[in-house]
């Protein structure tokens, strides 16, 4: 079965620091992808990077990267330079081989404070 | 990317009421869609996925008679809550499927939030 764990329920950064935000999983398919979501207040789910399992390197999209490291089956996010508008949850997904299922970890609240 | 709908973003209604959510797919055509559930403070649930065309697959666990899920059209499908109960009350969300050259990518509609008395 696959599992996708989120071990901090909530995260504090100050401003224009960095953060990382942890994502282990487990699964036994060959291949499987792994993905990021932000989620406001409002409710609506925003994609921020994806890490494919044999993606050579790690996945970065303009603030955000991903610290995957397969072995220890784990995909933390980092934020660069945070801002108070990345105060969300966040959400570590799986979809795994052969799937466009999702299963989403149990999410972090990050709050940025000044 | 894809921009996705949904109708009602909030709704309440009475413990017995059927209740309608439309999730639109404005400006591609999705023959896959998603539909999931999320409670407060928790993370989303797979309910099930819709084809257009043909029967939704749901998820072990989820009423398939309670959940009601329509795909008529490659840009809408419909989830009814029938006979709704207090326990029902969560935020329902619905993705689409986009293809994409690498993986394909999920894009979530704006969520409906359903309160039954």
């Amino acid at each position: 079965a696959q599992k996708i764990t989120q071990t901090q329920p909530g995260m504090f950064v100050q401003e224009k620091e960095a953060v990382t935000l942890d994502c282990t999983y487990d699964t036994s398919d060959p291949s499987y992808g792994l993905f990021w979501y932000k989620q406001p207040s409002s409710g609506e789910m925003i994609f921020l990077i994806y890490q494919g399992s044999y993606d050579q390197q790690n996945a970065t999209e303009g603030r955000y990267s991903l610290n995957f490291q397969k072995a220890r089956k784990s995909a933390n996010l980092v934020i660069s330079a945070s801002q108070l508008g990345d105060s969300a949850m966040y959400f570590c997904a799986m979809r795994g081989y052969n799937t466009d299922k999702l299963i989403f970890g149990t999410g972090t609240r990050l709050q940025v404070f000044p | 990317g894809a921009v996705v709908s949904q109708h009602p973003s909030w709704v309440i209604c009475k413990s017995g009421t059927s209740v309608k959510i439309e999730c639109r797919s404005l400006d591609f055509q999705a023959t896959t869609m998603f539909w999931y559930r999320q409670f407060p403070k928790q993370s989303l649930m797979l309910m099930a996925t819709s084809n257009e065309g043909s029967k939704a697959t749901y998820e072990q666990g989820v009423e398939k008679d309670k959940f009601l899920i329509n795909h008529a059209s490659l840009t809408l499908s419909t989830l009814t809550v029938t006979s709704a109960h207090p326990e029902d009350s969560s935020f329902y969300i619905c993705s689409v499927l986009l293809a994409g050259v690498s993986y394909n990518e999920q894009f979530f509609g704006p969520g409906t939030r359903l309160t039954v008395l």
